[in-house]
């Protein structure tokens, strides 16, 4: 079973706005990442963020992680059309050797 | 070598029949994973391999399937005797230890 869920399941917004995604998660973690899968595509790391960490960034990613509240987003500044794909965060859990996904949140963006 | 490279990207077979993927990962890297994702859906975790061990298997793996990952390189899946239920995309991916993973492309399998 997958322990991630992501919220919206679906987000469509005009190019130049900003998109963030949000992912929340059941276990106690040593790291959390995003990942990005275009159509029919593998998945390609974008970014990981420790238990440690409150927040990264990465060109125009940032990434917010609260083990508190065992949460996480994903902010993507001035979409582009490219950026359209599905995103999906995952958790690398504490005693597990494994990353666990979640069920994604497609994005699209409007030219 | 620059990724992780899967073979073949698309398999369709009868049900019934035998299949097998195969996956070379970064060589580099000496944790490889296998993943299954339906449409829509998330990937989800099926077995792991450090070198040449396989430290996990999934309850989604039933005995239907094997993986193997001789001498700590590439590595196998196979699928005996296939259903409906086993179409999927099969992804592996790759990573040295405590970092993110690198994917293949994946294989599309349908069975009809």
């Amino acid at each position: 079973s997958q322990q991630g869920e992501e919220d919206p399941q679906a987000l469509s917004i005009q190019e130049g706005e900003n998109a963030t995604m949000n992912c929340s998660y059941k276990t106690s973690i040593n790291n959390l990442q995003w990942y990005r899968q275009n159509s029919g595509r593998g998945l390609v790391h974008l970014i990981l963020i420790r238990s440690n960490e409150r927040e990264k960034h990465s060109g125009r990613l940032r990434v917010t992680l609260d083990t508190s509240k065992k949460s996480s987003s994903l902010l993507i500044t001035a979409s582009r059309a490219a950026d359209t794909a599905s995103y999906f965060c995952a958790t690398d859990q504490q005693g597990a050797q494994k990353l666990v996904f979640g069920q994604g949140t497609r994005l699209t963006i409007n030219p | 070598d620059t990724g992780v490279s899967q073979n073949p990207r698309h398999k369709i077979t009868k049900r019934g029949q035998n299949v097998t993927f195969r996956c070379d990962p970064i060589s580099e890297h000496n944790r490889l994973y296998w993943y299954r994702q339906t449409l829509g859906q998330g990937p989800e975790f099926l077995t792991y391999f450090q070198n040449e061990a396989q430290l996990e298997k999934s309850r989604l793996l039933s005995d239907r399937f094997s993986a193997e990952r001789p001498k700590g390189s590439f590595s196998t899946l196979e699928i005996q005797r296939t259903e409906q239920g086993d179409s999927a995309m099969y992804l592996c991916a790759s990573s040295p230890t405590d970092y993110g993973y690198t994917f293949g492309s994946g294989t599309r399998l349908t069975v009809v």
